[in-house]
């Protein structure tokens, strides 16, 4: 079955540091994966999705993810933390039963960003 | 610019109570999705719908029914609540091009059970 595995539920950097937030997937066609974010109290927000194409997505706020099919992985990168990157993150892949679609979620990774 | 409504955006029930969530989107998608969230489990799926006049259960039904008014419409019910369904419930929406499309959020419910 296809799932997404998110390491680390919290992570904390300085301002001004590299954030780095880890996702890998098993899906045994190739996935659609997407990174969401979530503010407190607030509802989940795309920050990026790859589909096909270039395996290095830009996605809004600096945040990048590359693909990587020989590691599962599409980890979540943003080379300088700002204060306002502080949210929790969700690594999520589509999954197909019977022509249908759903969205499956990670766990989610809390971001804690140190002045 | 509404998106995915959700409402109400809190509760508060005694447990055996009954409620409706409801949820709206003005996207035209076809797809819309019931998620419960809880801390350190991310986001689970309860029930969703493909396209009007479908439902399907997702990993987490139990003590849930949902129906699929309309195209727009998609809403939750707890028929007897339970202390163990205090959580934030999400409503999501998608236009699904072959599951490449990403899922639109509403701002959630956070419903207490007592």
């Amino acid at each position: 079955a296809q799932s997404v595995t998110q390491l680390g539920s919290h992570v904390s950097v300085s301002e001004g540091a590299l954030v780095l937030l880890r996702c890998n997937y098993s899906s045994s066609v190739p996935p659609y994966l997407f990174w969401y974010v979530q503010y407190p109290n607030q509802g989940l927000q795309l920050l990026l999705k790859y589909t096909t194409g270039a395996t290095l997505v830009k996605g809004i706020n600096g945040f990048e993810a590359e693909f990587k099919k020989s590691e599962t992985s599409f980890h979540l990168t943003k080379p300088s933390a700002h204060m306002s990157d502080a949210a929790e993150y969700f690594c999520a892949v589509t999954v197909t039963t019977s022509g249908t679609y759903k969205y499956i979620f990670g766990t989610g990774t809390r971001l804690k960003v140190l002045a | 610019n509404a998106g995915v409504t959700q409402t109400p955006k809190f509760q508060v029930l005694k447990t055996g109570q009954s409620m409706t969530l409801q949820c709206a989107q003005d996207m035209n998608h076809n797809s819309m999705y019931w998620y419960r969230q809880d801390p350190g489990m991310g986001l689970r799926l309860i029930y969703y719908s493909a396209s009007e006049g479908t439902t399907d259960k997702g990993e987490v039904p139990n003590g849930y029914n949902v129906s699929r008014l309309n195209k727009r419409e998609f809403s939750l019910r707890l028929e007897s609540a339970a202390p163990s369904q205090t959580s934030v419930y999400f409503c999501a929406s998608s236009g699904l091009t072959g599951g490449r499309t990403e899922a639109f959020f509403g701002q959630g419910t956070r419903l207490t059970v007592v």
